[in-house]
């Protein structure tokens, strides 16, 4: 139990839509991460946010976006859907250092 | 740019035998290294890290040592259990803690 959640669990939507993904991590996690992770591979990192801003990114476009809230709750915006982005998004929220804790993921189909 | 390259899977293994799943990096700068396992129908768990050359990391009887001169974190285990199966995944971050690389993955499958 690593006291990370995310929501929702599954999720289906078409291509072209516009998604919110949700996570919850504990009070203190001033850090938090994203991941997709697909099927068959490794997660790859998406960006992180520390204190509510952006401070590292990884090779994926600008419809990807993020928010980070004072009440250690974030969120994964995607837009334009396409049928690549379908996968399994994970968030990651750090205390201090660099020890991750997941959460179990939510699963996106885009059809 | 910084890399995880890990052992193509899966290994099957006989309960009591030893693992290794081998792990190399590339990165700029002194990352420091993970790895990671992931049960079935759970999420992902921190398994060991080492933050700098010659660390070793250990957690229930896993080891990996960081190594600069191979740039490897090799994943070890003397005697594994069916309670082991699952899939491992190594990982480095940069020394900022900002950026961060994962394997692909390697599973593992321990028969009694």
């Amino acid at each position: 139990e690593t006291g990370v959640t995310q929501s929702p669990t599954h999720l289906i939507k078409t291509r072209g839509q516009q998604v919110t993904l949700r996570c919850s991590s504990q009070s203190g996690h001033n850090t938090v991460s994203w991941y997709q992770q697909a099927l068959g591979q490794g997660p790859q990192f998406i960006f992180q946010y520390y204190r509510e801003e952006e401070n590292g990114r990884g090779n994926f476009p600008p419809r990807f976006s993020g928010l980070q809230f004072p009440n250690y709750s974030s969120e994964l915006n995607v837009n334009a859907l396409e049928l690549d982005d379908s996968a399994l998004y994970l968030c990651a929220s750090t205390p201090t250092g660099d020890t991750q804790y997941f959460g179990p993921g939510t699963r996106l189909t885009v059809l | 740019g910084d890399s995880v390259t890990q052992m193509e899977g899966p290994v099957t293994l006989s309960e009591e035998a030893f693992l290794t799943i081998n792990c190399t990096y590339t990165a700029t700068g002194y990352p420091s290294l993970f790895w990671y396992v992931q049960y079935p129908g759970e999420g992902l768990q921190l398994l060991l890290k080492a933050t700098k050359a010659d660390d070793k990391g250990s957690n229930k009887g896993f080891e990996a040592t960081y190594r600069k001169e191979t740039t490897s974190f090799h994943l070890e285990k003397g005697s594994v259990q069916v309670s082991d199966s699952a899939v491992y995944f190594c990982a480095l971050s940069d020394r900022a803690g900002n950026q961060f690389y994962f394997g692909t993955g390697t599973s593992l499958t321990v028969i009694p």
